[in-house]
């Protein structure tokens, strides 16, 4: 099945440092979504987009629904060694709530 | 946001048993709930949607008549792998849909790993 493109795929930085990761789409979505996945755990919901444009903020998580409503990015602010995990953002449509899910991004911080 | 539990969190069974997986809203009433499987370092696969009080939907290429799903009430789906066979060996998770049109969103379940030896 269709999967979104997100990159980086893997990411190594040190604590404290910045993150940013996007997802990408041929199709138009009209809701996007980020999920963080631990081992052996599901994922969980991070940060809901509804409106192209729209920026929203989850404490250091921040993501923006792209105005072209194809893409999404998700940064995190002054790392902590928690954020370590598998990163993962999805979309559907209105009608259609199937997700489709972006490859994911595993986040590791160096000591 | 909803509340998902899935029992059992592991399961480990022989080739040709049946396994059974629930997944259970605990502070939402679901029409609608998602499953899914995924491999060792891969995303998430749809699976099937489940509906309450109908036939599940199923993806391409998924075997209705191997993964069998209950949607009997509200609060619980079931997903019975049967004649379970080392390639089903993976982690399957269910999702919540919640919210209204504009604003649905999903929430996962903690997840069920199958070992099929």
């Amino acid at each position: 099945g269709q999967q979104l493109n997100q990159s980086p795929q893997s990411m190594f930085i040190q604590e404290g440092e910045d993150v940013s990761m996007n997802c990408t789409s041929s199709s138009i979505f009209n809701t996007w979504l980020w999920y963080k996945q631990d081992p052996g755990e599901g994922p969980v919901l991070l940060i809901a987009l509804y409106k192209a444009g729209e920026l929203t903020s989850n404490g250091r998580l921040t993501a923006q629904f792209g105005i072209t409503r194809k893409d999404s990015f998700l940064n995190i602010s002054a790392s902590i060694p928690s954020d370590v995990g598998i990163y993962f953002c999805a979309a559907f449509n209105f009608g259609n709530e199937k997700l489709t899910f972006g490859t994911g991004t595993r986040l590791t911080i160096i000591p | 946001g909803a509340v998902v539990s899935q029992h059992p969190s592991w399961v480990i069974c022989k080739s040709g048993t049946s396994v059974k997986i629930e997944c259970r809203s605990l502070d939402f009433q679901a029409t609608t709930m998602f499953w899914y499987r995924q491999f060792p370092k891969q995303s998430l696969m749809l699976m099937a949607t489940s509906n309450e009080g109908s036939k599940a939907t199923y993806e391409q290429g998924v075997e209705k008549d191997k993964f069998l799903i209950n949607h009997a009430s509200l609060t619980l789906s079931t997903l019975t792998v049967t004649s379970a066979h080392p390639e089903d060996s993976s982690f399957y998770i269910c999702s919540v849909e919640t919210g209204t049109g504009g604003t649905d969103t999903q929430y996962f379940g903690p997840g069920t790993r199958l070992t099929v030896l």
